[in-house]
């Protein structure tokens, strides 16, 4: 049961344009959605979160949106920068107290200078 | 550097044997997780410590997988009688959860194990 779902294995995007990337849910419980970056060879690293309470969440050059109606969010990278490069993948924790992450299959993203 | 550090970073083993990897995660963070990660797939969680208290364990994880954290500090996790199946990436992960806050989970490298 997928419940965290990236439908995009991979995603390519001209240097300076925007970076779409989207991620669906099926269980309503969640409360919030982290997005984490990872480069090859390395461990995810956090990225941007947001809240159930919030429809948008931004920081920088990356925003994060929230539709619950939908169970869709996505997360927008302007511009995007060839070292933005990298496996993208949404995550949630699985309810409130109990920590453990559940992962999309992630997106790889590239930036095409 | 005071992220988290997993050893070793690579492991080949032949099928039956045993394989231990070791996790130190960020000094303060109370909270240590274990995922897998296989090809084309995101992490999916295995385990995870409150301190040295085992909380949760998947059902990923088989008999033959034990995991420790005896002091609350370092992890170990230890694959019994390895499969071919069990070559994977395994991640740790800690975090020192705030309250209203998200839980950023701090990842070490991965120790990418391949059983042959």
């Amino acid at each position: 049961d997928q419940q965290v779902k990236q439908n995009s294995p991979s995603l390519s995007v001209q240097e300076g344009r925007i970076s779409i990337l989207n991620c669906d849910y099926t269980n309503s419980m969640f409360d919030y959605f982290l997005w984490y970056k990872k480069y090859p060879a390395e461990g995810p690293t956090f990225l941007i979160s947001i809240s159930s309470i919030k429809d948008k969440n931004e920081d920088g050059r990356f925003t994060v949106f929230l539709n619950k109606s939908a169970k869709h969010l996505s997360l927008h990278i302007v511009p995007s920068q060839p070292g933005d490069s990298a496996v993208y993948f949404c995550a949630a924790p699985q309810d409130f107290g109990n920590e453990k992450l559940t992962f999309g299959t992630g997106t790889r993203l590239t930036i095409i200078p | 550097d005071t992220g988290v550090s997993q050893d070793p970073r690579h492991k080949i083993t032949k099928r039956g044997q045993n394989v231990t990897f070791r996790c130190d995660p960020i000094s303060e963070h109370n909270r240590l997780y274990w995922y897998r990660q296989t090809l084309g797939q995101g992490p999916e969680f295995l385990t995870y410590f409150q301190n040295e208290a085992q909380l949760e364990k998947s059902r990923l994880l088989s008999d033959r997988f034990s995991a420790e954290r005896p002091k609350g500090s370092f992890s170990t996790l230890e694959i019994q009688r390895t499969e071919q199946g069990d070559s994977a990436m395994y991640l740790c992960a800690s975090s020192l959860p705030l309250a209203g806050a998200a839980n950023e989970q701090f990842f070490g490298p991965g120790t990418r194990l391949t059983v042959l």
